[in-house]
């Protein structure tokens, strides 16, 4: 079970908007750690997506853009496009562990 | 352009040790700025934090492995590695080495992954 908890699956037409959320506790997403984002393509390795909630690295489309509040974060994507299609994976610092934890992942269904 | 490659046995008998290393290039092994880590998928399921190797030497691994757990930096080979013991088909996973930001905690290149199977 993961400290982090995200819907299993998500699912939306081209050109719509999803969202995926991200729900930890008071010692990590809580504690003011940032939530990161990263993308994973079948049979590929994780990619960086998201960083410090809303951050995104150079050459993400600006259709992905995360948020936090409290102790949950979102990963929006509008625009759905085919390529999308992937699990998503959110992650945070947690201080009772002393380390990193992650999200279950959020598989997103293209229609 | 900063690059992580995975190295190591694909296949490893159950109780015995499991060695991987993650060879860096395009970047300072050395750099206090960066944490070097491993993370783990087992087939089909999430990503698991495993540990990791500060500048200096300094490492932090995640409770449920830390008994089995070693991970080692040679900076003059650009390379870190994972030493993790006692296997059962329980570690079957592909094994991610990364970059983790120590300002922020994320992580910005990963390898591409290897799988390593614990089979008789």
């Amino acid at each position: 079970q993961s400290v982090l908890t995200q819907p299993p699956s998500v699912s939306g037409a081209p050109g719509q908007r999803v969202t995926i959320s991200c729900t930890g506790s008071s010692s990590n997403i809580g504690a003011g750690y940032g939530v990161h984002w990263y993308q994973q393509l079948p049979e590929t390795a994780p990619k960086l997506l998201i960083h410090g909630n809303s951050n995104r690295p150079s050459g993400v489309p600006d259709r992905f853009s995360g948020s936090k509040s409290g102790t949950s974060a979102s990963l929006a994507i509008t625009g759905l496009q085919a390529e999308d299609e992937a699990d998503y994976y959110c992650q945070s610092y947690d201080t009772s562990l002393s380390g990193w934890v992650f999200g279950g992942g959020t598989k997103l269904t293209v229609l | 352009q900063v690059q992580l490659q995975e190295s190591g046995p694909g296949l490893v008998k159950p109780s015995q040790t499991l060695s991987l290393t993650c060879t860096v290039s395009g970047a300072s092994i050395s750099s206090g700025a960066y944490y070097w880590s491993w993370i783990r998928q087992h087939p089909g399921k999430g990503l698991e934090w495993i540990g990791y190797i500060y500048y200096g030497g300094s490492t932090y691994y995640n409770p449920s492995l830390k008994s089995r757990v070693i991970i080692s930096v040679d900076t003059s080979k650009s390379q870190f590695s994972l030493k993790l013991s006692a296997l059962t088909a329980a570690d079957t996973a592909v094994y991610y080495c990364a970059r983790g930001d120590s300002g922020n905690y994320h992580l910005d290149y990963w390898g591409q992954g290897t799988l390593v199977t614990v089979s008789s």
